[in-house]
């Protein structure tokens, strides 16, 4: 595979539930993020992993819990997630920190 | 004021012609600049990128720089249909933090 793998594509989840997100980039990139998309919002930076270090996190609530085991995996741990957390959220890799992001294809999650 | 500003569009243009997409900009400090391409259902995907004053092109597309208005700006010439997407603005400003503009949806008519 190339590029950066999003699983899954979609995702419907209640207000209990607990699910992850999983990222994987074979890019051989150093950095890593979180990102979510909302409609009429910008694109909203969530985590930044450098070297499978988290070097920022935008004050993002903690029922969102980021995990990088290595430089080529990110997951995202989502549990009592409330309806306004539906979005699409994307993960990209870049060679260098903030520089330029390859995308994967997104999760679009549903909170009923 | 926002950080990265865009009209939202829809910004229609006629096949054939030259499509301009702008973008400002507030942190007067920042340095690197992109553009995005993000089809209806997909994820974005950058398209150009430009760091110094001045025009950069790439085939169909040319990006423009003006750090002194701190505007950057994206040409599409001979627009085609293809070319219907929003266009999304990214700006590196002070450490390194890059900030996403809301786009501009282009409309390419036959």
């Amino acid at each position: 595979e190339t590029g950066v793998t999003q699983t899954p594509r979609h995702l419907v989840m209640g207000m209990t539930n607990k699910k992850s997100l999983k990222c994987e980039q074979h890019l051989g990139h150093n950095a890593m993020y979180w990102y979510k998309q909302s409609a009429k919002k910008p694109l909203e930076l969530m985590f930044v992993y450098s070297l499978e270090e988290r070097v920022e996190n935008n004050s993002v609530p903690s029922r969102f819990s980021p995990e990088c085991p290595n430089s080529s995996h990110l997951f995202l741990h989502l549990h009592t997630l409330q309806p306004e957390d539906s979005a699409l959220y994307l993960c990209a890799s870049s060679q260098e920190v903030q520089g330029k992001l390859f995308f994967g294809s997104g999760t679009q999650l549903s909170v009923l | 004021q926002k950080e990265v500003e865009q009209n939202s569009g829809p910004l229609s243009v006629p096949e054939g012609a030259i499509a301009s997409l702008n973008c400002t900009y507030s942190d007067r400090g920042s340095q690197s600049f992109f553009w995005y391409r993000q089809y209806s259902g997909k994820s974005p995907e950058l398209i150009m990128f430009i760091y110094s004053n001045g025009d950069k092109e790439d085939g169909r597309f040319t990006a423009q720089l003006n750090k002194a208005s701190q505007y950057v700006s994206l040409l599409i010439r001979d627009s085609q249909p293809s070319d219907s997407a929003t266009y999304l603005c990214a700006v590196t400003a002070s450490a390194s933090k890059l900030t996403f503009g809301t786009g501009t949806r282009l409309q390419v008519t036959l």
